[in-house]
């Protein structure tokens, strides 16, 4: 059962338009999530992250917002570049005990930016 | 600073046949994590060691898969025997201690390596 839920495999958007990337999890235990961006043959490269305390955080044109009662988070990139074209994993984490936890990835999203 | 880096970056097996997959952290990096990610899919969990540790091993998918972290450095995963099911890509990750960041400033986020991508025949 995915607990994490990328449903839109690929995007496409205009440079210099808004791209949103959709997650939605089930697991109620979840309080940390982040989005990793992921490069043809590259590991995934963290990107932004927030806590379940937050219902935004944003970092240069990278804002991630989170709806706790939808279970239910997005990432925003304002404006989209051509360098954003990539695959955007949306991931989530327990730190219930204030450490190093596993994390629970989605399946990705491709996003490409059209020029 | 030196990345993650995994070795070998690809290797093609017959099924019944052993493979070793190496991971080398982050130099100071307490926490090591193996992933895997099939056929596309999504990027699951196999285990994290903290140290020389296994503190989490649950994602592992049965015992053919055998993980080592000897002297609490490098990391090896060793497939024996090798399944076609086993086909995909191996990822490693390491971080910094939740408390050594705070104190040092730094960030104990997941950085991974560029993968192994292991094809079975």
């Amino acid at each position: 059962d995915q607990q994490v839920k990328q449903n839109s495999p690929s995007l496409s958007v205009q440079e210099g338009r808004i791209s949103i990337l959709n997650c939605d999890y089930t697991n109620s235990m979840f309080d940390y999530f982040l989005w990793y961006k992921k490069y043809p043959a590259e590991g995934p490269t963290f990107l932004i992250s927030i806590s379940s305390i937050k219902d935004k955080n944003e970092d240069g044109r990278f804002t991630v917002f989170l709806n706790k009662s939808a279970k239910h988070l997005s990432l925003h990139i304002v404006p989209s570049q051509p360098g954003d074209s990539a695959v955007y994993f949306c991931a989530a984490s327990t730190e219930t005990n204030f450490g190093n936890e596993k994390l629970t990835f989605g399946t990705g999203t491709r996003l490409t930016i059209i020029p | 600073e030196a990345g993650v880096t995994q070795f070998p970056s690809h290797s093609v097996i017959e099924k019944g046949q052993t493979v070793t997959l190496r991971c080398d952290p982050i130099s100071g990096h307490d926490n090591l994590y193996w992933y895997r990610r099939v056929m596309g899919k999504e990027i699951k969990f196999l285990l994290h060691f903290v140290k020389e540790s296994k503190q989490d091993e649950s994602g592992m998918p049965n015992n053919r898969f055998l993980a080592e972290r000897t002297g609490g450095t490098y990391s090896t995963l060793k497939v024996q025997p090798a399944e076609l099911e086993d086909s995909g890509v191996y990822f490693c990750a390491s971080s910094q201690d939740v408390l050594t960041s705070f104190w040092t400033g730094g960030s104990y986020e997941q950085y991974f390596g560029p993968g192994t991508r292991l094809t079975v025949t």
